[in-house]
């Protein structure tokens, strides 16, 4: 059974702070990694969907690093702002179910 | 281009009684994903159709039960609720089948809660 995990569960930081985020996942039969942003009442939405080993993702202050020989992603949020507060998830496809992490809940603090 | 959506947004049921919930899928979008959320658990994974056929199927019990039509909109039915089956329930939809490389957009959930 494929397992992705995240930490940490929930970080709080201030305006302004730069922060980062782990997804680890099984290195074996390797195939994506998504990333999704899930805010309070709205739907989940995608950010990223990586594929290819040492791949960088860039969407505003937000990037993603992928790591497939290791089995691991990193989300970078440069500059936190209040907005950003979300609670971020991970999935990787286990012969094509999508399986989720159970996210890291971040809180920006003006 | 609309989203996808799910209708009912919330739903009260008692234990025992039956439910259908509803999505409908961003135009032009074939596969339908169904996923549950409980406190302290991270999506899990139900079912997904493809042209009106289930083509994948998460560990829950046959009392969780979908179908897909040929506008590909979807149903989910759960029988004989459970307590624990209170849980948001979110529909996700790509262009196509699997959910490897394909960007899945969900819609806003339903959240049910079984008395």
């Amino acid at each position: 059974i494929l397992n992705v995990e995240q930490s940490p569960q929930s970080l709080h930081v201030q305006e302004g702070d730069s922060t980062n985020f782990t997804c680890s996942f099984p290195s074996s039969n390797f195939y994506a990694l998504h990333w999704y942003r899930w805010e309070t009442a709205k739907s989940p939405e995608a950010l990223f969907v990586m594929t290819l080993n040492g791949d960088e993702k860039k969407k505003g202050r937000i990037s993603a690093t992928l790591n497939t020989k290791e089995g691991y992603s990193y989300l970078y949020i440069k500059g936190s702002q209040p907005e950003d507060s979300a609670t971020y998830l991970c999935a990787a496809p286990n012969t094509d179910k999508l399986i989720f992490g159970t996210g890291t809940r971040l809180q920006v603090f003006p | 281009k609309a989203g996808v959506t799910q209708t009912p947004r919330y739903l009260i049921k008692t234990r025992g009684q039956q439910v259908t919930l509803s999505c409908s899928p961003i135009s032009g979008h074939r596969s339908v994903s169904w996923y549950q959320q409980t406190p302290g658990q991270g999506l899990q994974f139900l079912f997904e159709y493809f042209s009106e056929t289930q083509r994948n199927k998460g560990n829950f019990p046959g009392r969780f039960s979908g179908r897909q039509f040929s506008n590909s909109r979807s149903e989910m039915n759960v029988s004989t609720l459970e307590l624990g089956d209170s849980a948001l329930y979110l529909c996700a939809s790509s262009r196509n089948r699997g959910s490897a490389q394909e960007t899945q957009y969900f819609g806003p959930g339903t959240r049910l809660l079984v008395l």
